[in-house]
C-alpha cells in the first residue's frame, strides 16, 4: 500500500500548460483505468477533477485533462490560471480492492 | 443538497478511543461504498478504510488494521469509524467519502482527531 509517486511541486506562468505525473505499479495505475485526480485548496475539502483516467465531471473546466501510459497517469492543466494554485492528488483503485492516493503535488502559478 | 457531515473528532490521549460518525443526506446512501480518508497536518491524503453497501465487505490500510473498525447503518444513512489504541501518528483530519463507481465523490468537510497527552 505504498503511495503513488507524484512530484512535490510544479510551477508555471499564467496561460502556460503544466503536467503532473502519478506513478504506480501494475497492481494499481497500470492495471486499471480507475485513476482519479483531486484538487485541494488550503483548508478546503478535496474536489474531484478527473475520473476514470480522462473523464471530466460536470462543471470542471476543459483546461483539465487526464491520460495514462503504462504505470504512469498524468494530469495536464492548460491555460494556467491563478485559481489553479492548489495541491493535486491522484488516486487509483488497486488489486487489493482498495484505493491508494498519490503523494500530492503543489502547483504554483508564477 | 448533497452533504456528508462528520462528527466525533477531538483531543484524545495515546491509547485512547474515539468514534467518528458521518451522516449522509441528499444522496441515496445505499448506492455508495463508503470510505474514510485521513490527512495529517501539512501532509497528503491517505486512504484508511472502506465498506461495501451491505457492510459485508470491509478493508483497512495496514496502518490501522486491528485498531480501527468501519461500519455503517443504512437505516440512519450513517457511516462510522471506531478508533481504538490511538497513536500520535493517527492525528489527522478524517474525511468520509462516497464511491458510487470508481472515484471519491462526495466528500465530507472533515473532522480533526488529535492524539496527544
Amino acid at each position: 500500500q505504498s503511495a503513488l509517486t507524484q512530484p512535490a511541486s510544479v510551477s508555471g506562468s499564467p496561460g502556460q500548460s503544466i503536467t503532473i505525473s502519478c506513478t504506480g505499479s501494475s497492481s494499481d495505475v497500470g492495471g486499471y483505468n480507475f485513476v482519479s485526480w483531486y484538487q485541494q485548496h488550503p483548508g478546503k475539502v478535496p474536489k474531484l477533477m478527473i475520473y476514470d483516467v480522462s473523464r471530466r465531471p460536470s462543471g470542471i473546466s476543459d483546461r483539465f485533462s487526464g491520460s495514462k501510459s503504462g504505470n504512469t497517469a498524468s494530469l495536464t492543466i492548460s491555460g494556467l490560471q491563478a485559481e489553479d494554485e492548489a495541491d493535486y492528488y491522484c488516486s487509483s483503485y488497486t488489486s487489493s480492492r482498495t484505493y491508494v492516493f498519490g503523494t500530492g503535488t503543489e502547483v504554483t502559478v508564477l | 443538497e448533497v452533504q456528508l457531515v462528520e462528527s466525533g473528532g477531538g483531543l484524545v490521549p495515546p491509547g485512547g478511543s474515539l468514534r467518528l460518525s458521518c451522516v449522509a443526506s441528499g444522496i441515496t446512501f445505499t448506492t455508495y461504498w463508503m470510505h474514510w480518508v485521513r490527512q495529517a497536518p501539512g501532509k497528503g491524503l491517505v486512504w484508511v478504510a472502506r465498506i461495501n453497501i451491505e457492510g459485508s465487505s470491509i478493508s483497512y490500510a495496514d496502518s490501522v488494521k486491528g485498531r480501527f473498525t468501519i461500519s455503517r447503518d443504512n437505516d440512519k444513512n450513517t457511516l462510522y469509524l471506531q478508533m481504538n489504541s490511538l497513536r500520535a501518528e493517527d492525528t489527522a483530519v478524517y474525511y468520509c467519502a462516497g464511491v458510487a463507481a470508481t472515484w471519491f465523490d462526495p466528500w465530507g468537510q472533515g473532522t480533526l482527531v488529535t492524539v496527544s497527552s
